[in-house]
């Protein structure tokens, strides 16, 4: 299972692009990269998954580079409501009866006025 | 769009008693999930099913045992309860067909006197 690090606590300002990287040098071939949000008291929301290159939806982008070993996701123009936990996951799960989650420490982001 | 549903939203237990969590899938889910997060902890995989049957196991306890049902809802049954149980218990499903996205439910907050 591929270990992820990424910085425990972030701050930003209102309107401001915020990138929040994380590592996964043992990432293995067939894995995905998902990013979760999660606010106090509530449970983990899907925001983007990615395998290479770059992807982008409504809500944020994710950059991935040719050596899969780090990605970067990256919430353009973040509001006080962008204000939660941040968790980048990595595995292999699609079609699979398994899919169990495996969440290390997030990333805290704070978005300041 | 329908949500993953839970209840109890909260209860409440003394130590040594017994507590069911349910959880109601987002119809047409086959694979449920469920997760403990403790206090300032990140959340933890206990145990999941997939089409009513035990599919993976987590660090869930010998006092903790849980089902799906026909119906496909699951619950989550808790004996013996420790302090240490408190904590917020989050349910999530999704397709097998689907990569890695789970959808979480709002969670039970257990809290053990």
């Amino acid at each position: 299972l591929a270990k992820t690090t990424q910085p425990i606590s972030m701050d930003s300002y209102e309107g401001q692009e915020v990138n929040i990287t994380c590592s996964h040098n043992n990432i293995a071939t067939n894995d995905y990269i998902t990013w979760y949000q999660q606010f106090p008291s509530q449970g983990p929301r899907f925001i983007i998954q990615g395998y290479k290159t770059k992807v982008t939806n409504e809500v944020a982008s994710l950059f991935i580079p040719a050596d899969r070993k780090s990605s970067t996701l990256s919430l353009p123009r973040v509001s006080l409501s962008d204000t939660a936990v941040y968790y980048c996951l990595v595995g292999d799960n699609r079609g699979s009866t398994l899919g169990r989650l495996y969440f290390g420490r997030g990333t805290q982001l704070t978005v300041w006025p | 769009a329908a949500g993953v549903i839970q209840s109890p939203r909260h209860l409440i237990k003394e130590k040594r008693e017994t507590a069911t969590l349910k959880c109601y899938p987002i119809p047409r889910h086959d694979t449920v999930y469920w997760y403990q997060q403790g206090p300032g902890q990140d959340p933890q995989f206990l145990i999941s099913f997939y089409e009513k049957m035990q599919s993976d196991k987590g660090s869930i306890p010998d006092r903790f045992s849980a089902q799906q049902f026909s119906d496909y809802h699951s619950e989550l049954n808790m004996s013996s309860l420790e302090l240490g149980d408190s904590a917020l218990y989050f349910c999530a499903s999704r397709t097998s067909a689907t990569y890695n996205e789970q959808f979480f439910g709002p969670g039970t907050r257990l809290t053990v006197l």
